[in-house]
């Protein structure tokens, strides 16, 4: 089972540029990688998803190198309600391995500071 | 509006008894899910369904149950052999399971075991 790792905390600042890396040495050749949002007391929230080189959507981009070993989310000009918990998820659910996809790690906590 | 539904927000039991909590979707997805969440822990899988009267377990099944009879539905029991039921139950559904899509979750159900 493909497993990630990410800082437990950051730090940033308003206006800042925020990257976020997950490391997942052993991702295996039909696995993607997804990441959430998590406010307190509430549900994640996905944020995006990519298989390899640069993912971008309306809030963030993904950054994915070619040996895929690790990725990096980043969140443009981050503002106080960025601050959250992102989760890092890799896994295959094409053959129904829904295992490692619905593996959500301890996240990093990211605080926006004004 | 589409979405996920969970009741009921809080909920309070006494200790030995079973507790059923509620999901509901509206987004006529196949696949629904259940997490625990801890306090300062991320999400584990409690069981997952990819279809109508079919589920598995997931990484933390004992002492709870599930069952599928309708695609909307997917309840959760916690039954009085969970060792320590005191926890964030969240639910989310996905387009089905068969392929890496984005969970949406429901807000959640706090439970707490006196």
């Amino acid at each position: 089972l493909a497993k990630t790792t990410q800082p437990i905390s950051m730090d940033s600042y308003e206006g800042q540029e925020v990257n976020i890396t997950c490391s997942h040495n052993n991702i295996a050749t039909n696995d993607y990688i997804t990441w959430y949002q998590q406010f307190p007391s509430q549900g994640p929230r996905f944020i995006i998803q990519g298989y390899k080189t640069k993912v971008t959507n309306e809030v963030a981009s993904l950054f994915i190198p070619a040996d895929r070993k690790s990725s990096t989310l980043s969140l443009p000009r981050v503002s106080l309600s960025d601050t959250a918990v992102y989760y890092c998820l890799v896994g295959d659910m094409i053959r129904g391995n829904a295992g490692n996809m619905l593996t959500f790690g301890g996240g990093t906590r990211l605080m926006v500071k004004p | 509006d589409g979405g996920i539904t969970q009741s009921p927000k809080y909920l309070f039991r006494k200790e030995g008894q079973n507790v059923t909590l509620s999901c509901e979707q509206n987004l006529n997805h196949d696949a629904m899910y259940w997490y625990r969440q801890d306090p300062g822990q991320g999400l584990r899988l409690i069981y997952y369904s990819q279809i109508v009267n079919d589920f598995q377990k997931g990484d933390i099944a004992e002492g709870y149950s599930v069952s599928r009879e309708k695609k909307e539905s997917f309840p959760l029991t916690v039954t009085s052999a969970q060792k320590n039921p005191t926890a964030f139950y969240l639910c989310a559904s996905s387009i089905s399971s068969g392929r890496p899509g984005e969970q949406f979750f429901g807000p959640g159900t706090r439970l707490t075991v006196l």
